[in-house]
């Protein structure tokens, strides 16, 4: 079974980090690109991030670039989200996902894991 | 940036025919994705590539797209379909993915 388990939210302060981390089973993680997607409490869903197998590319979303970095270790079967000088409008639980790519040059996630939250407060 | 555009709500009687709209502009020439998110729970993929549904989905929900506007339709509605769903494209030109707003839909 595939399967996606994030770990590592929690409560933060504005201007502080955090790193998250989603474990990947049931799949041959090295082949696969991996995506971070967001949704903050009653709102809709924001795609974050993608990296690449390999991990040489990468792409952010505009309003987390210079702040979040995405990596993954293949020997570990792990995704990784570092979270730097967060906002409160970074609030909101974060997704870990497999990135399906079609030749035709579009993309979608499946499956999804269950979430971690991450509150940026004082 | 490319813009999904969905109704907030939606709501069907059990049994009936519901249609949830997603807008963009010459969204006929992107594929369309679609998930169904549960109270509480992490989205689930129920159409992806226009019209294919992933192993496990019901016939039940097709999906269509044309011009200015992608469509899920869900026949038979049943009251465990009552959730959030949204589209979602993928935005060549910047490499993002783009996900509508999102539509709640209610089962009467």
């Amino acid at each position: 079974e595939v399967q996606l388990v994030e770990s590592g939210g929690g409560l933060v302060q504005p201007g502080g980090s955090l790193r998250l981390s989603c474990a990947a089973s049931g799949f041959t993680f090295s082949n696969y690109w991996m995506s971070w997607v967001r949704q903050a409490p009653g709102k809709g869903l924001e795609w974050v991030a993608n990296i690449k197998q390999d991990r040489s590319e990468n792409y952010y979303v505009d309003s987390v670039k210079g702040r979040f970095t995405i990596s993954r270790d293949n020997a570990k079967n792990s995704l990784y989200l570092q979270m730097n000088s967060l906002r409160a409008e970074d609030t909101a639980v974060y997704y870990c996902a497999r990135l399906r790519i079609a030749v035709a040059g579009t993309s979608w996630f499946d499956p999804w894991g269950q979430g971690t939250l991450v509150t940026v407060s004082s | 940036s490319y813009v999904l555009t969905q109704p907030p709500s939606v709501s069907v009687a059990p049994g009936k025919t519901a249609r949830i709209t997603c807008g963009g502009n010459n969204i006929g020439s992107k594929r369309v994705h679609w998930y169904q998110q549960k109270p509480g729970q992490a989205p689930v993929l129920v159409i992806y590539y226009d019209s294919d549904r992933p192993s496990g989905i019901p016939e039940r929900f097709f999906g269509s797209n044309s011009g200015n506007t992608a469509t899920l339709t869900i026949t038979r509605v049943e009251a465990g379909d009552e959730a959030d769903y949204y589209c979602q494209v993928w935005d060549s030109s910047s490499d993002h993915a783009v996900f509508g707003g999102g539509t709640q839909l209610t089962v009467l």
